[in-house]
């Protein structure tokens, strides 16, 4: 079971912050938080990651809260091709002889309207 | 290459026939993982391959399918005496090892079982 919930869905007006908040209340101290999109038909898309600091890049921001039991991804300036599926996953560091997958939930259903 | 390569992109075949589907990961990645997602579906994990460690197919849904990765680099899906509920769009990805590094995902294989 995917370790994290997301609203199902969501509208933003272009142009405006798309603001996309990620419930993870059971992460463990070395789960990092990935966020992810899929746009209709393609293969997800890598968009950000953090442990424990806020993170950005090129793309959008990342904000953890200080427990890390959740967290915000913000697109600043949303624009119509934003629109997609955004996926927030937890992903633990690799033990010696251990196993680990990335579980994808349902995400949530951005649409950016004009 | 820049990005992971499947092939075929699309794939047509006739219920009880087998098929191969093929994951060309990125130079120097070394995990590699197939996911299946159904129409309107989330991603479904299938089999995780890392290093020369045996694979995790936890994920996979019945005997009928299995993967093999070769010498570390490309991984082949085989699906056999396909049945319909086996259609679906097959993505794979590849990722250096670590909880710091994202996946790449390649644009899939969209199988479907007629």
């Amino acid at each position: 079971d995917a370790k994290t919930t997301q609203p199902t869905s969501m509208d933003c007006a272009e142009g405006r912050a798309a603001n996309l908040p990620c419930n993870h209340s059971t992460i463990s101290g070395n789960e990092y938080v990935y966020w992810y999109r899929q746009i209709h038909s393609q293969g997800p898309q890598y968009i950000i990651h953090g442990l424990k600091n806020n993170e950005t890049n090129e793309m959008a921001s990342l904000i953890i809260t200080e427990d890390r039991k959740s967290s915000t991804l913000i697109l600043p300036h949303a624009t119509l091709r934003d629109t997609a599926v955004y996926y927030c996953i937890v992903r633990v560091s690799i033990t010696q002889g251990g196993s680990e997958k990335l579980v994808f939930g349902k995400g949530t259903k951005l649409t950016v309207n004009p | 290459g820049a990005g992971v390569s499947q092939s075929p992109s699309n794939k047509v075949t006739e219920k009880g026939k087998d098929v191969e589907l093929r994951c060309d990961p990125i130079s120097g990645h070394t995990a590699l993982y197939w996911y299946r997602q159904s129409l309107g579906q989330g991603l479904e994990f299938l089999i995780y391959f890392q290093g020369n460690s045996a694979p995790d197919k936890s994920g996979l849904p019945s005997d009928r399918f299995s993967a093999e990765r070769t010498g570390g680099s490309v991984s082949t899906l085989t699906i056999q005496r396909t049945q319909q509920e086996d259609s679906a769009v097959y993505l794979c990805a590849s990722s250096r090892q670590g909880a710091s590094y994202g996946y790449t995902f390649g644009s899939g294989t969209r199988l479907t079982v007629v």
